[in-house]
């Protein structure tokens, strides 16, 4: 199975400050379609996961723009600009190219 | 609106089964690529499974933990995707949620979850 390498997995921030997760796969995400199936995931507290972003940089329907990912092959990152009190979270990376899909083990974002 | 409802989740003994539904509105199901997401307590998510839909090829993927044990499979006449989980480890202890495609260009719908408790 491809294994995602989340890092840090604790992550605190002060209000404002930009933050940066970085996800590493074992094997290249790259599909034969040329297609990188690399998401990436937030889980408020008490709430359902929600997609923040798809095949690698695509941000999905209302998400603030301050969130953006970026990477290819095994690197990947996602970016906060500027962090604000409701991205309280945990993200995850998630890569559906290889079967089976397989998740990150989680940043948890606080605030400082 | 789009709603998942999940059900059937409860205790059940190691070596148990159970039957999870998720009831699916507000879409076209039958059109729909289908997932199943657990989370153990105090851990991260999970990837349980896959099916197509059926004009798709209705190919069902699983994850390497419940491969054999979890069957994955639709109701498109009651807009129903089922979970039935077999040979229950306590490992399988969780919160498992039903998604809709979670790849595509369309921002995936999540149900609330339904709780699996296996303990003896």
């Amino acid at each position: 199975d491809v294994v995602m390498t989340q890092s840090p997995l604790s992550l605190p921030v002060t209000p404002g400050q930009p933050a940066s997760i970085s996800c590493r796969s074992s094997q290249s995400l790259v599909y034969n379609n040329g297609n990188t199936y690399l998401t990436w995931f937030q889980r408020r507290p008490g709430q359902s996961p929600r997609r923040l972003i798809y095949n690698v940089s695509n941000r999905d329907s209302g998400v603030p723009d301050r969130f953006s990912g970026s990477g290819s092959g095994t690197d990947f990152q996602l970016k906060i600009s500027r962090v604000e009190t409701e991205d309280v979270a945990v993200y995850y990376c998630m890569q559906g190219t290889h079967w089976p899909w397989t998740f990150g083990q989680g940043t948890k974002v606080e605030i400082k | 609106e789009v709603q998942l409802v999940e059900s059937g989740g409860g205790f059940v003994k190691p070596g148990g089964s159970l039957r999870l539904s998720c009831a699916v509105s507000g879409l076209s199901f039958s059109n729909a690529w289908m997932t199943w997401v657990r989370q153990a307590p105090g851990k991260g998510l999970e990837w349980v499974g896959r099916i197509m839909s059926k004009t798709d090829g209705g190919t069902v993927e699983y994850g390497a933990p419940v491969k054999g044990r979890f069957t994955i499979s639709r109701d498109d006449s009651k807009n129903t995707l089922y979970l039935q989980m077999n040979s229950l480890k306590t490992e399988d202890t969780g919160v498992y949620y039903c998604t809709t495609d979670l790849l595509g260009p369309w921002e995936p719908f999540w149900g609330q979850g339904t709780l699996v408790t296996v303990s003896s």
